[in-house]
């Protein structure tokens, strides 16, 4: 079963709001990561957050985790067209021995300009 | 330059045909897996390896198979292709949980 589900599925602003998207899981985990990913291309890493940690910035993107309510968010702020991409966040945990990392289904988010 | 490749980067095939996705890093990492993502269902894992031949099954490992023989190389194998397996494929690997990923695949089985 998706360890880590992403919500909004979509999400289109305009050029220099915000985005906040929303990832919720149901296992405890070692991390949390953001990934994005251009339109049929690799994903690449973004920001890994560890179980310990509640706040975490890495430039524009800001990420908080609560494990309480086992969700996170990314906020990335003054949003520019080149953020236009899926985002996706990945739980790292261990399931039935192994260390697994597993993936939600991912936000696409538009910037308009 | 840090990166993974993959190739082909394009297939098209026909059910029945064995082919091989190859799949190199130049990090020196452990671990190395396959994902392949279809609209959604989002990323799943086929299979990965925690090192040289050390592979376990995935969520998603059947009619899949991989070897790892050194540590840079992790190739993913389809026996015999079928339809259902026409996706977007990606190899990664992955450092103290930071996963790098390769540029993708895409696999037509017809």
């Amino acid at each position: 079963s998706q360890q880590g589900e992403e919500d909004p599925q979509a999400l289109s602003i305009q050029e220099g709001e915000n985005a906040t998207m929303n990832c919720s899981y149901k296992t405890s985990i070692n991390n949390l990561q953001w990934y994005r990913q251009n339109s049929g291309r690799g994903l690449v890493h973004l920001i890994l957050i560890r179980s310990n940690e509640r706040e975490k910035h890495s430039g524009r993107l800001r990420v908080t985790l609560d494990t309480s309510k086992k969700s996170s968010s990314l906020l990335i702020t003054a949003s520019r067209a080149a953020d236009t991409a899926s985002y996706f966040c990945a739980t790292d945990a261990l399931f039935q021995g192994a260390q697994k990392l597993v993936f939600g289904q991912g936000t696409r988010l538009t910037i308009n300009p | 330059e840090a990166q993974v490749t993959q190739n082909p980067r394009y297939l098209i095939t026909v059910t029945g045909k064995k082919l091989t996705v190859t799949c190199s890093q130049n990090m020196n990492h452990e671990y190395m897996s396959w994902y392949r993502q279809d609209p959604g269902l989002g990323l799943r894992q086929i299979y990965y390896s925690m090192n040289v031949e050390v592979t376990d099954k995935g969520d998603v490992p059947e009619g899949y198979k991989v070897s790892r023989k050194e540590k840079r190389n992790f190739p993913l194998i389809l026996e015999s292709p079928s339809p259902n397996q026409t996706s977007l494929y990606f190899c990664a690997s992955s450092l103290r949980g930071e996963q790098f990923f390769g540029p993708g695949t895409r696999l037509t089985v017809l």
